[in-house]
């Protein structure tokens, strides 16, 4: 079993429509929970970061935390073309330390 | 301020060649970071370091090796290069650890025939 999974998708959707972006962990001890959104042919940048369980909002965003069922979530509200491109969720049991688990990526295509 | 560069973008290798892919950041990071990218497989990280002098094996570092002597620059040496590693290659810095933003360099797209 990996550590993190995460539906590759791809996932389509019109735009306007309300998007919901999963992966599941088995490592209960993950603590800090990161979405990285990644444009076709260049590098990740990081979209949300949420430390331990709950809720983190950001514009047209939101990130939310279940540690009790080891899974993580990523809406985006209002879905844009713009949006179209592959988010990666990554995490990590601790803060200053080298290594993050990043999950494979879904692909999202926003259709006008 | 470039941020993090690459270098080269691109390049195909055969069997057996050997050669160093170049990573330079002007953030004055502490930490920097290999990866590849797989079709649908995520990052893998290869090596990373805490700072000048000081570097760690990541998930998938055979094959592979790095040095850094310096702050700017962590470079990823490829010996005797196998099928395998055609992946895509990213380099990475954050100003602590990897719960930091972490900003990626464009990639560097490897093909070993």
């Amino acid at each position: 079993q990996k550590e993190v999974e995460q539906d590759p998708g791809p996932l389509s959707v019109p735009e306007g429509a309300i998007v919901s972006l999963n992966c599941t962990y088995s490592n209960s001890a993950f603590q800090y929970f990161m979405w990285y959104r990644q444009y076709s042919r260049k590098g990740p940048e990081l979209l949300m970061y949420t430390y331990s369980s709950g809720n983190k909002e950001d514009g047209r965003f939101t990130a939310q935390v279940d540690k009790s069922s080891k899974y993580i979530s990523l809406f985006i509200r209002d879905s844009q073309p713009s949006d179209s491109a592959t988010y990666l969720c990554a995490m990590s049991a601790t803060r200053n330390t080298g290594k993050l688990i990043f999950g494979q990526g879904t692909t999202l295509q926003v259709k006008p | 301020n470039a941020g993090v560069t690459q270098t080269p973008k691109f390049r195909i290798l055969k069997i057996g060649q050997s050669m160093t892919l170049q990573c330079t950041q002007d953030m004055n990071h502490n930490y920097m970071y290999w990866y590849r990218q797989d079709p649908g497989m995520g990052l893998k990280l290869i090596y990373y370091s805490v700072g000048a002098g000081i570097t760690d094996k990541g998930e998938v570092p055979n094959g592979y090796n790095v040095s850094r002597s310096t702050t700017e620059d962590f470079p990823l040496r490829l010996e005797l290069a196998a099928p395998s590693q055609t992946s895509v290659y990213f380099c990475a810095s954050s100003r602590q650890g990897s719960t930091d933003t972490q900003y990626f360099g464009p990639g560097t797209r490897l093909t070993v025939l």
